[in-house]
C-alpha cells in the first residue's frame, strides 16, 4: 500500500520566516494530496490540498508543489505568524474510497 | 466545521470491556472513515464505509469492528478493549459526488484510555 513520509518532525521558525515541510510517497498512483492543520487538542483541518493536474497552488500565504516525477510534495508557509504554530500532517490517496495515508506529521513552532 | 459530531468525547475503561464510539453527521456524505492518531504515527486509517451496510478494512482493522446501518451513524467497536488501544480516535467524513479524492472533513475527536 502508499507509504508517505514527512520531514522533519519539529520545525521552529522566527516569525517572518518562511517554512517549508516535504512529504514523499511511494504509490505512483497517487492523485489527491491534501495538507492539514491541527492545533492542540483539535481536529486535523484542511489548509490546502492538490491534485495531480498541476504543480502548484496558492491560497494567500500558503502554497503547495507537486514533483510527480520524484513523488514528493510540499507545504510551503510565507510570512509565517504565532498562530501558524501547530502540527502540520501530508496526506496522498489513490482516489480508492477517497481513502488517506498520512504523514507522521511536523510540529512548527513560530516564535516571536 | 461540518456537521459531524462524535460522542462520547472522553472515556475510561478498563480491559476486556466493550467500547462503542459513534460518529453522526448531519452532511449526508456518502463515505464516513474511523482514524486512531497516536503520537509518531500520524492519523492511521481503521475501517471506512462508502454506504449503509456497506463497510471495508483499513491499515489498523484488527480488534475493531464497524457498522453503519444509517447515512448519518457510523459506530466504532472494541469487542474487548486492551491498553494498546489507548488512543485518540476521529470520524471524518467525505462528500458523494465523486468515490475519488474528495476531501475529507473530521469530526472532534474522541480520547479512549484504556487501563
Amino acid at each position: 500500500g502508499e507509504n508517505v513520509e514527512q520531514h522533519p518532525s519539529t520545525l521552529s521558525v522566527q516569525e517572518g520566516d518562511s517554512a517549508v515541510i516535504k512529504c514523499t510517497y511511494s504509490d505512483s498512483a497517487s492523485n489527491y494530496f491534501p495538507w492539514y492543520k491541527q492545533e492542540l487538542g483539535k481536529r486535523p483541518q484542511l489548509i490546502i490540498d492538490i491534485r495531480s493536474n498541476v504543480g502548484e497552488k496558492k491560497d494567500q500565504r500558503i502554497a503547495v508543489t507537486l514533483n510527480k516525477t520524484a513523488k514528493h510534495f510540499s507545504l510551503h508557509i510565507t510570512e509565517t505568524q504565532p498562530e501558524d504554530s501547530a502540527v502540520y500532517f501530508c496526506a496522498a490517496s489513490t482516489g480508492t474510497a477517497s481513502k488517506l495515508t498520512f504523514g507522521t506529521g511536523t510540529r512548527l513552532q513560530v516564535t516571536l | 466545521d461540518a456537521g459531524i459530531t462524535q460522542s462520547p468525547r472522553h472515556k475510561v475503561t478498563e480491559t476486556g470491556t466493550p467500547v462503542t464510539l459513534r460518529c453522526h453527521q448531519t452532511e449526508n456524505h456518502r463515505y464516513m472513515y474511523w482514524y486512531r492518531q497516536d503520537p509518531g504515527h500520524g492519523l492511521r486509517l481503521i475501517h471506512y464505509s462508502y454506504g449503509v451496510k456497506d463497510t471495508d478494512k483499513g491499515e489498523v482493522s484488527d480488534g475493531y469492528s464497524v457498522s453503519r446501518s444509517k447515512t448519518e451513524d457510523f459506530l466504532l467497536t472494541l469487542e474487548s478493549a486492551t491498553s494498546s488501544q489507548t488512543s485518540v480516535y476521529f470520524c471524518a467524513i467525505s462528500e458523494s459526488s465523486r468515490a475519488s479524492t474528495d476531501t475529507q472533513y473530521f469530526g472532534p475527536g474522541t480520547r479512549l484510555t484504556v487501563l
